[in-house]
């Protein structure tokens, strides 16, 4: 079956750790996007990713990092920069291109806590 | 630019009741609109989209959304409410003004539902 898969689902971080979480996917699709969930406050875009090789900030980037060397893979790292990085991330998919009303199909989110 | 103001952060309705979840915009050009819905530790679901060809849009498990150009509105509603329609509920905006399909999401809905 196609779909989104990311790993792990639960992610413990020690205060300076800088981890990476996993998102892959098997839908051909172009874009990719990684989004941040906290309570009551929505998803806020992290980074996002139109082409392999490509990728640009969203609206909370900083102490983020990504890459895209692979279509299906687009891993997020966790900076010790990012200060406040308990939450739960979501990572998406999409055909690509210019369609905005291209569905995003995302995956089942990993929660990461900071000890 | 675009925005999403949900109305309401918790609706509770009955077993059998309509279910009403309000959606307002911002946008300087026709915008294309998305309702998603999350259950608990998942990620998202496409419920139904918006792509300008109707206005009333019908998608999955008996919910539809009437987009209404002046009111700024794309309301979900269903006219039976089922206790496995309790969850959290995006609605989401496309940006427009960067390539591809980035969404701007509400801080969601939380809908229960007794029996």
């Amino acid at each position: 079956d196609g779909g989104i898969t990311q790993s792990p689902k639960y992610l413990f971080r020690k205060e300076g750790q800088n981890v990476t979480l996993s998102c892959e996917q098997n839908l051909n699709h172009d874009a990719m996007y990684w989004y941040r969930q906290d309570p009551g406050q929505g998803l806020r875009l992290i980074y996002y990713s139109q082409i392999v090789n490509d990728f640009q900030k969203g609206d909370i980037a900083e102490g983020y990092s990504v890459s895209r060397e692979k279509k299906e893979s687009f891993p997020l790292t966790v900076t010790s920069a990012q200060k406040n990085p308990t939450a739960f991330y979501l990572c998406a998919s999409s055909i690509g291109g210019t369609g905005f009303t291209d569905t995003q199909y995302f995956g089942p989110g990993t929660r990461l806590t900071v000890l | 630019a675009q925005s999403v103001t949900q109305l309401g952060s918790h609706v509770s309705v009955s077993e059998g009741a309509l279910v009403l979840l309000r959606c307002n915009y911002s946008s300087s050009v026709p915008p294309y609109l998305f309702w998603y819905v999350q259950y608990p530790n998942q990620g998202l679901q496409l419920l139904l989209k918006y792509t300008s060809a109707a206005t009333l849009v019908k998608g999955i498990n008996g919910f539809e959304a009437e987009f209404k150009k002046s009111e700024t509105s794309f309301h979900l509603t269903k006219p039976s409410a089922h206790m496995s329609d309790a969850a959290e509920y995006f609605c989401a905006v496309t940006r427009l003004n960067q390539a591809g399909t980035a969404l701007i999401f509400g801080k969601g809905t939380t809908l229960s539902v007794s029996s």
